[in-house]
């Protein structure tokens, strides 16, 4: 069955760096996102990435945070300045069509931020 | 503003027992509603969905869950629990006003565990 893949499983890096998260989404879908998961908090939305432009953000996702499809088989999210409140597990889903075609999601990425 | 409520926050079962996990929502509208299964390591996996029809609703797994509009709820039932259904579910709503792109809402998760 076709899967969602997202690198690392877990990264720790210090407050203020940049990281970017990897996610390689399956190949004929259409529809990316990321969602996050505080530790003991609901996973929430962040961004949703259609034709090449983002289609819907959430209050969270700042000017710190940036996503790119930079080859038509990766999808990045990027967080320019970390800080300690980005600490999070952070999903990649993707969709073939969007809602009445379901989502996959991969398993996740930990970031620690120290 | 829509919203998701898990009131049960880590449940456990014996093996072979029956299970029910509960899901509330709040929407002004028929919902789209979902449940997922995380295990451990893994992502998050659909275990079933409500757009419309038969209230009841047969998922992977054995899985089923009932929408009943008049309590707001959307419970996931199973008759009769395995060990390796021990996992994280959430259920999850998907937010008014965001059309075919479909963002979820979901709850806080509901921790299962078997007891053998």
């Amino acid at each position: 069955e076709p899967e969602v893949t997202q690198t690392p499983s877990h990264q720790v890096t210090q407050m203020g760096q940049e990281v970017i998260l990897r996610c390689v989404p399956i190949s004929n879908h259409l529809y990316f996102y990321w969602y996050r998961q505080i530790l003991g908090q609901k996973v929430e939305f962040l961004v949703s990435f259609y034709n090449n432009e983002i289609s819907e953000k959430s209050e969270i996702f700042d000017d710190q945070f940036s996503v790119e499809r930079p080859d038509g088989s990766n999808f990045t999210l990027k967080i320019r300045s970390t800080k300690l409140e980005d600490s999070a597990m952070y999903f990649c889903a993707s969709s073939a069509g969007g809602l009445f075609y379901g989502y996959t999601f991969g398993s996740g990425t930990r970031l620690t931020v120290v | 503003a829509q919203s998701v409520t898990q009131p049960d926050i880590h449940i456990t079962v014996s093996e072979g027992a029956s299970l029910e996990l509960r899901c509330n929502y709040s929407y002004g509208a028929t919902p789209y509603l979902f449940w997922y299964v995380q295990s451990p390591g893994q992502g998050l996996q659909l275990l079933l969905k409500y757009f419309s029809g038969d209230t009841l609703v047969q998922g992977i797994k054995g899985f089923e869950a009932e929408f009943k509009r008049s309590q707001s709820s959307f419970n996931l039932r199973k008759p009769s629990v395995h060990w390796s259904d021990a996992a994280e579910y959430f259920c999850a709503v998907v937010g008014r006003g965001s059309g075919n792109t479909g963002i979820l809402i979901f709850g806080q998760g509901t921790t299962l565990q078997v007891k053998p």
